[in-house]
């Protein structure tokens, strides 16, 4: 079964960082571009960000909302992927979920599998 | 950045109902449209890709439509499990915007 599991999410401080992951299995985790997404309470979705697989080089395209203060990173041998959050805003309270993304080619058709989410409050 | 609008953003509607949402852009697109329905306290869940692929899975009575700017989901023979919201995703270009939702209840 195809799992991704958010971990790290909390409570913390205006001006602090966090840091989540997505720990994944039951696929072959290098072959996929992964995504960050956010809700915040009572809105719609948001999409943070992405990381492209190692054929295109691990690139990573962001949200101008969090340009400069949000970095997604993965790491292939242990199947996880993170979102390093820094000089956090009260307006990035949301559930964060990483997702699976479905490309053909580097054209992205859509987030196929989604984690079940993880709850960041900042304060 | 694309923004997408959707209509209508609440729907009434009974089993069986046929439901028909429309999703716009500010721009083209292409095909590059996604739909994903979302429950209360749960994940998105893709039902339909390059704007009228289904998603492996999904039921067949969900189905889309539409290219450019403007596109449409369809829900024929509405069921119980389908009570839920649904949103519009563009792939076209970064950032990946979403509309803001078109939520469906019960009559």
């Amino acid at each position: 079964e195809v799992q991704l599991v958010e971990a790290g999410g909390g409570l913390v401080q205006s001006g602090r960082s966090l840091r989540l992951s997505c720990t994944t299995s039951g696929f072959s985790f290098g072959d996929y571009a992964l995504s960050w997404f956010r809700q915040a309470p009572g809105k719609g979705l948001e999409w943070v960000g992405f990381i492209r697989t190692k054929g295109y080089g691990w690139t990573t395209e962001y949200a101008a909302s969090v340009k400069g203060r949000f970095t997604i990173s993965r790491d292939d041998s242990k199947r996880i992927a993170y979102l390093q959050m820094n000089s956090l805003k009260t307006e990035d309270t949301a559930v964060y979920y990483c997702t699976r993304d479905f490309t053909v080619l580097d054209h992205y058709y859509g987030m196929d599998v989604w984690g079940q989410g993880t709850t960041v409050t900042v304060s | 950045d694309i923004q997408l609008t959707q209509s209508p953003s609440f729907l009434s509607a009974s089993v069986g109902d046929r439901v028909t949402i429309t999703c716009r852009a500010s721009q083209g697109i292409s095909s590059y449209l996604a739909w994903y329905q979302q429950k209360p306290g749960k994940a998105p869940k893709l039902l339909i890709y390059r704007a009228s692929s289904l998603q492996s899975g999904v039921p067949s009575r969900f189905s889309g439509s539409g290219s450019g700017t403007e596109f449409t989901l369809t829900i024929i023979s509405l069921q119980p499990e389908d009570f839920a919201t649904y949103y519009c995703q563009q792939l076209n270009s970064y950032p990946f915007t979403f509309g803001p939702g078109t939520k469906v209840d019960i009559k």
